[in-house]
């Protein structure tokens, strides 16, 4: 059973618009996310996190939500663009040390239209 | 600059061999990961170890091991290659201290035919 779920495979955004990607989580002794990126060919890469004594955390044109009570957290870019098409991947771990396993969701493909 | 690289990138093996994949950081993290990448099912941890001499199961390490003698390698090796390890594996690591932000390798892809 995924204990963190990305429903959306895939999300088409146009350009200079708002990209949603969602992330649901059912351990509720998660409390640390992070969002990755990755590009064809190539590692993901760490692009944002967020604790659960938080529930916004921004960075630049990103921003993660997190909703405990409905263990929920999704990932806003604004304005999107076109370098911003590749697949997110949502990850939850039991704590933030450096240590802790993160437990991935499946990913979502995002594709920015010029 | 620190790194951490894979090999091999590619490779095509048949059922029943025995596959070495390769993982070598010059962060000189303690902790060090495999996961694998299939469709749908995002990443999945395989073994993990948190130092030299240490080494765990993930959620998905049967037909897997590893081995950790120095703090850079951690090779993933594939007792019976099944065509169910058809995959991209990709190797992370992280420091030993502060925030669990993994930083990964390229990924190796793996056929088995």
């Amino acid at each position: 059973d995924q204990q963190v779920k990305q429903n959306s495979p895939s999300l088409s955004v146009q350009e200079g618009r708002i990209s949603i990607l969602n992330c649901d989580y059912t351990n509720s002794m998660f409390d640390y996310f992070l969002w990755y990126k990755k590009y064809p060919a190539e590692g993901p890469t760490f692009l944002i996190s967020i604790s659960s004594i938080k529930d916004k955390n921004e960075d630049g044109r990103f921003t993660v939500f997190l909703n405990k009570s409905a263990k929920h957290l999704s990932l806003h870019i604004v304005p999107s663009q076109p370098g911003d098409s590749a697949v997110y991947f949502c990850a939850a771990s039991e704590g933030r040390a450096a240590g802790n396993k993160l437990t991935f969701g499946g990913g979502t493909r995002v594709l920015v239209k010029p | 600059d620190a790194e951490i690289t894979q090999s091999p990138r590619h490779k095509i093996t048949e059922t029943g061999r025995q596959v070495t994949l390769a993982c070598h950081q010059t962060w000189n993290h303690n902790n060090m990961f495999w996961y694998r990448q299939d469709l749908g099912h995002g990443l999945r941890l395989i073994h993990y170890s948190y130092g030299v001499q240490d080494t765990n199961k993930g959620e998905v390490s049967d037909g897997y091991s590893v081995s950790r003698s120095n703090t850079e390698d951690l090779p993933l090796t594939l007792e019976s290659a099944a065509s169910s390890q058809t995959s991209v594996y990709f190797c992370a690591s992280s420091a030993g201290s502060g925030a669990n932000v993994l930083t990964f390798g390229a990924g190796s892809r793996l056929t088995v035919l």
